[in-house]
């Protein structure tokens, strides 16, 4: 059974950095492309970024591109986000999902529970 | 970027009759190999989302089979034949075919 298992959410100032982990289980992990969706109440749900198997791709929404680093050690089953110079609306709860292969995206079969993030001052 | 508009927004739906959700897209969702990344997640209260359909028309293991989607180009329908009291959520459609991914508003699917 796959599981994905986020942490590191909490509440940060604007500005700020926060550090997301998503710990998986229950399949090959190196050989499936993982991403991150976030959502709100007010904007739904919202596609973050996506990383391929291997880590030598990555893809960002324009919304967090350049603030926002992608990142998987495929040696600890793990996903990572790093987000730097937080804004107020990048409050949400994140979610790390699984993807259908190495590369391929834009699937996102399984998903986490998620992990709040509050950007506030 | 690629725009879903799903509709209706809000879904009261009688136990036992059909329920009918539409996704628009802005743009074909047909992709270079010739197929179409159209996909439909089901969030129930309190859960994450679930994936339902993918490919238009594939049901993922596990799904019930009143579930079905149809559609190309740029118009998809979800269609549950029968509703049931589970299905209560709320549906979102997805596209996956060109970047970035993008999803559509989320129907509200209640019993009435």
């Amino acid at each position: 059974e796959v599981q994905l298992l986020e942490s590191g959410g909490g509440l940060v100032q604007p500005g700020g950095s926060l550090r997301l982990s998503c710990v998986a289980s229950g399949f090959t992990f190196n050989n499936y492309a993982l991403g991150w969706v976030r959502q709100t109440p007010e904007k739904g749900l919202e596609w973050v970024s996506d990383i391929s198997g291997n880590g030598g791709n990555t893809f960002y929404a324009d919304s967090v591109r350049g603030r926002f680093t992608i990142s998987r050690d495929n040696s600890k089953n793990t996903l990572y986000l790093q987000m730097n110079s937080l804004r107020v609306e990048d409050t949400a709860l994140y979610y790390c999902a699984k993807e259908a292969g190495s590369t391929a995206y834009g699937h996102l079969d399984s998903w986490g529970q998620g992990t709040l993030v509050t950007v506030s001052s | 970027d690629v725009v879903l508009t799903q509709s209706p927004l809000s879904l009261p739906v009688t136990l036992g009759q059909p329920a009918s959700i539409s996704c628009r897209s802005s743009q074909s969702l047909v992709y270079s190999d010739g197929i179409t990344y159209l996909t439909w997640f089901q969030q129930r209260p309190g859960q994450s989302p679930r994936r339902l359909i993918y490919k238009v028309s594939n049901r993922d293991s596990g799904v019930p089979d009143r579930f079905s989607g149809s559609g190309s180009g740029t118009y998809f329908t979800l269609k549950i034949s029968r509703v049931e009291a589970e299905d209560v959520g709320v549906y979102y459609c997805m596209q996956g075919t060109r970047w970035p991914l993008t999803f559509g508003q989320g129907t509200r699917l209640e019993i009435k």
